[in-house]
């Protein structure tokens, strides 16, 4: 397996609350990404970076930002949780040949 | 609009018999198609193609990529338990550089049957 870990890995919140979740690879590979699974909709990216402080949206980043500090760290915050945003979260990881890894996801639960 | 469809949404087999899962996709700047496994947890990745014609094995589970009808199908052979998941086939764009942003299908769920 690829070495991604994702903290928390189960999370119920309420409405209005912020929430950060990470990902940690061992892997220093440059690309990291997040992507929200959802019934119906398959899975979606939100945001990506390509480098530490390097970070772009995707198609699902309203309501999501990111950050990378280090390169082995990648943050996903929901700044003010709705219930909309209930899904699962996956982190992922590529390297130049481009060849993606994912983490073993978040679910998250917004009530 | 980039897009990416598979068929059949869902799939009941009998163990050792064959399928064929279906990919086909709509993208501007293509680089390469993708196919994971999802069982109760994260993808796991099959295969990666990025040439039509080439196929690429991995025990009973392979797969083959047609750039021009932009389409790539997974077959699995002799099908046991074990294959049941979600398969899901995923497009990367060439959007410069070696971002590998993945456009998704929605899956084709295979349940194999004892």
């Amino acid at each position: 397996d690829a070495g991604i870990t994702q903290s928390p890995r189960h999370k119920v919140t309420e409405t209005g609350t912020p929430v950060t979740l990470r990902c940690h690879q061992t892997e220093n590979h440059r690309y990291m990404y997040w992507y929200r699974q959802d019934p119906g909709h398959g899975l979606r990216l939100i945001h990506y970076s390509y480098g530490v402080k390097d970070t772009d949206k995707g198609e699902v980043s309203d309501g999501y930002s990111v950050s990378r500090s280090k390169t082995e760290d990648f943050l996903l915050t929901l700044e003010s949780a709705t219930s909309s945003q209930t899904s699962v979260y996956f982190c992922a990881i590529s390297e130049s040949k481009g060849f993606v890894f994912f983490g073993p996801g978040t679910r998250l639960t917004v009530l | 609009e980039d897009k990416v469809v598979q068929s059949p949404l869902s799939l009941v087999v009998h163990e050792g018999d064959t399928v064929t899962l279906n990919c086909s996709y709509e993208v501007t700047n293509f680089r390469s198609l993708l196919w994971y496994k999802q069982e109760k947890k994260a993808p796991t990745f099959l295969f990666m193609l990025t040439s039509s014609g080439i196929e690429k094995k991995s025990g009973r589970l392979s797969s083959i990529l047609d750039k021009k009808e932009l389409f790539s199908i997974l077959n699995i052979t002799a099908t046991q338990t074990g294959d049941s998941a979600v398969y899901l086939c995923a497009v990367n764009m060439n959007s410069g550089g070696s971002n590998y942003k993945l456009t998704f299908g929605k899956g084709t769920l295979l349940t194999v049957n004892p």
